[in-house]
C-alpha cells in the first residue's frame, strides 16, 4: 500500500492564482481531512469528509474548497490564492475521526 | 507542555533517559486523544492513542497517561534514543460530530548524546 499520497510536494503561486492540491489514499478509508500547518504551530483542520459525496468545514475553511467524488481522492482547491495561505498542507485518512489518522507527506505552498 | 506563540517548548534529555512530554487539552467533552511525532519535513507519524474510558495505555517504549480531572495528557518515552528527536504533538477529538483532531502546538524533543 502506498498509504496517503499528496502532490505536488512544493508549489509557488502568485496572489490571485488558483490551484488544486491532490490527495489520494489506497486504504479504503471513509474519513479524509485536510490540515494546514504554520511555522511553530500545530495542525489546523480545513475541511473533512466522512465519505464520498459528503464534505464539511473545519476550523479554518475560508479560501478553500473540497469535493469527494470517490473514496480514494480528496482534492483541496484554492480559488484565489493569498499570501496568508502560505503554509504546509497535510492530507489525512482514517476509518473514522476517532481512530488513528494516517498523514501524507505534505505540500509546501508559498504564495507571493 | 503547550504554549502559545511561534517558539515551541523544548525538552532536552540525555540519551538513555526517560522523557515525559506534557499536554493540557482544552475540551472536557473530548473522548479520544492521540500523540503524533513529526520529523523535519515529514508528515505526522502516529505514536499512540487513548480513549477517555482509560487512564493509561502502553505501547512499545511509550506510555500515555490521561487525567480527565485536570484535562492533562502525557507521553512517556522510555530509554530515549537519538531517533526520538522530533516535535511531538498531542491532539484531541471533541466527540460531538465528525470533526477532525484539534492539535496542540507541539514540544520539540532534543536528545543529548
Amino acid at each position: 500500500n502506498a498509504g496517503v499520497t499528496q502532490t505536488p510536494k512544493f508549489q509557488v503561486l502568485k496572489t490571485g492564482q488558483s490551484m488544486t492540491l491532490q490527495c489520494a489514499q489506497d486504504m479504503n478509508h471513509e474519513y479524509m481531512s485536510w490540515y494546514r500547518q504554520d511555522p511553530g504551530m500545530g495542525l489546523r483542520l480545513i475541511h473533512y469528509s466522512v465519505g464520498a459525496g459528503i464534505t464539511d468545514q473545519g476550523e479554518v475553511p475560508n479560501g478553500y474548497n473540497v469535493s469527494r467524488s470517490t473514496t480514494e481522492d480528496f482534492p483541496l482547491r484554492l480559488l484565489s490564492a493569498a499570501p496568508s495561505q502560505t503554509s504546509v498542507y497535510f492530507c489525512a485518512s482514517s476509518y473514522s475521526p476517532k481512530y488513528e489518522q494516517f498523514f501524507g507527506p505534505g505540500t509546501r505552498l508559498t504564495v507571493l | 507542555g503547550e504554549s502559545v506563540g511561534l517558539h515551541l517548548p523544548t525538552l532536552s534529555v540525555q540519551e538513555g533517559d526517560n522523557s515525559i512530554i506534557n499536554c493540557a487539552y482544552s475540551n472536557s467533552a473530548s473522548d479520544y486523544f492521540i500523540w503524533y511525532k513529526q520529523e523535519s519535513g515529514k508528515g505526522p507519524q502516529f505514536i499512540i492513542d487513548i480513549r477517555s474510558n482509560m487512564d493509561k495505555r502502553q505501547g512499545q517504549r511509550v506510555t500515555v497517561l490521561l487525567n480527565k480531572t485536570v484535562k492533562h495528557l502525557s507521553l512517556q518515552i522510555a530509554a530515549t534514543q537519538p531517533g526520538d528527536s522530533a516535535v511531538y504533538f498531542c491532539a484531541e477529538n471533541s466527540g460531538g460530530g465528525a470533526d477532525g483532531l484539534t492539535f496542540g502546538k507541539g514540544t520539540h524533543l532534543i536528545i543529548q548524546p
